[in-house]
């Protein structure tokens, strides 16, 4: 069974520091997929990345990067010189091959950034 | 293009209460699902489907229906509302496929029952 386990809940930062979000995941599939979402306070989900288990490139997008890793069941995200804006919550969530697109996600890590 | 959208965005209903939250998209996608959101529990899959007259269950699907009769439409029917069911509840979609294909959520309804 497939699982995803965001250990931190709350992580306060002030502006302009960086904050890491840890991920760590559980599948016995050899082909998976990787999500990132961003929930601000106004409710909705927002998509910010999707990676799948054959590609362990790290990636940047703007303020924002994420490091994948196999070896240790891990992709976790980091912002860069964070604002404001980036006060919401943040889940991580895993999708195995064949399986019909269904997620499990982690329990999220709510990030608030004090200006 | 609208997207994924859910009706209504927000409820209120009383215990033993029945009601449907519906969901539509208008992006020809194959699948479509159910999640609920609960404080610290991130989200958990309800009911999904993987086209038109086939569905099946998630992790929590106990006092929750589900049809899918169109590509497009996707209700969510609580038969006897309980307290429990209490949360915000997300429909998602996506295209079919296995490489992993983004998958799009609607706003959100949040419900609760007194």
């Amino acid at each position: 069974a497939q699982k995803v386990t965001q250990a931190q809940t709350e992580i306060s930062v002030v502006e302009k520091e960086d904050v890491t979000l840890d991920c760590v995941y559980e599948t016995r599939d050899t082909t998976y997929y990787l999500f990132w979402y961003k929930q601000p306070p106004s409710g909705e989900l927002v998509f910010l990345i999707r990676r799948n288990s054959f590609d362990e490139q790290n990636e940047i997008s703007g303020r924002y990067s994420w490091n994948f890793q196999k070896s240790t069941s891990s992709f976790n995200f980091t912002i860069t010189a964070s604002q404001v804006v980036d006060s919401a919550v943040y889940f991580c969530a895993l999708s195995e091959a064949g399986g019909n697109n269904r997620l499990a996600f982690g329990k999220g890590n709510q990030v608030v950034v004090i200006p | 293009n609208a997207g994924v959208t859910q009706t209504p965005k927000f409820q209120v209903l009383k215990t033993g209460q029945s009601m449907t939250l519906q969901c539509a998209q208008d992006m020809n996608h194959e699948y479509m699902s159910w999640y609920r959101q609960d404080p610290g529990m991130g989200l958990r899959l309800i009911h999904y489907s993987v086209g038109a007259g086939i569905t099946d269950q998630g992790e929590v699907p106990n006092g929750y229906n589900v049809s899918r009769s169109t590509t497009e439409d996707f209700p969510l029917r609580l038969l006897s509302a309980a307290p429990s069911q209490t949360s915000v509840y997300f429909c998602a979609s996506s295209f079919s496929g296995t490489d992993g294909n983004t998958i799009y959520f609607g706003e959100g309804s949040w419900l609760t029952v007194v």
